[in-house]
């Protein structure tokens, strides 16, 4: 079984500013982890994903995120906001190994900048 | 090349009404997956194909879903009767069949039921 909880719904940040957006994730496997971002009237987007490489985690738009096994976390972070980052973010996880990859998401944060 | 592409974008149905959302997965994907958004809510998994085969249907809420993928292309979900429940976003994903790859996401069908 795997659950993903990302905490804050909304997250308000200035432009400019750093951006952080948690996620800590359940799974009984050694999971894969993804980040999506939902842009208005658009569809699901990959930011970046881990899959048991490098723990640091680049993607794309300057946005990272760090596999901490420890704390069981996934944090997605931007050094800089930028108005055009305001969109939904999701963090996912899946199962290792095979093609047939069911995501389990969490509730999703609402990214808004403010200028 | 083409993404997912799902239609429509939009449907507004009376409860009790039929409605058939359809996805047209990227040429060359096998794997083809339906998830839902319930308002506020987390998106949540509810079916699998490989090419025209349900692999896992676990997520369907029940038997008023119906899910097809003929010849392993397009698929469409039927909703049928439909009920005020089953207001959401019908988001589909599709991506290859080998290991560790991608799954690419349609816009989403954003359905009503009033």
């Amino acid at each position: 079984a795997q659950s993903v909880t990302q905490l804050g719904s909304h997250v308000s940040v200035s432009e400019g500013a750093l951006v952080l957006l948690r996620c800590n994730y359940s799974s009984s496997v050694p999971p894969y982890l993804f980040w999506y971002v939902q842009y208005p009237n658009q569809g699901l987007q990959l930011l970046l994903k881990y899959t048991s490489a490098a723990t640091l985690v680049k993607g794309i738009n300057g946005f990272e995120a760090e596999f901490k096994k420890s704390e069981t976390s996934f944090h997605l972070t931007k050094p800089s906001a930028h108005m055009s980052d305001a969109a939904e973010y999701f963090c996912a996880v899946s199962q290792r190994g095979g093609s047939a990859r069911q995501l389990t998401f969490g509730s999703g944060t609402q990214l808004t900048v403010l200028p | 090349e083409a993404g997912v592409t799902q239609f429509p974008s939009h449907s507004v149905i009376e409860k009790g009404q039929t409605v058939t959302l359809r996805c047209d997965p990227i040429s060359g994907h096998d794997n083809l997956y339906w998830y839902r958004r319930v308002m506020g809510k987390e998106i949540k998994f509810l079916l699998h194909f490989v090419k025209e085969s349900k692999q896992d249907e676990s997520g369907m809420p029940n038997n008023r879903f119906l899910a097809e993928r003929t010849g392993g292309t397009y698929s469409t979900l039927k909703v049928q009767p439909a009920e005020l429940e089953d207001s959401g976003v019908y988001f589909c994903a599709s991506s290859q069949i080998r290991a560790n790859t991608e799954a690419f996401f349609g816009q989403g069908t954003r359905l009503t039921v009033v």
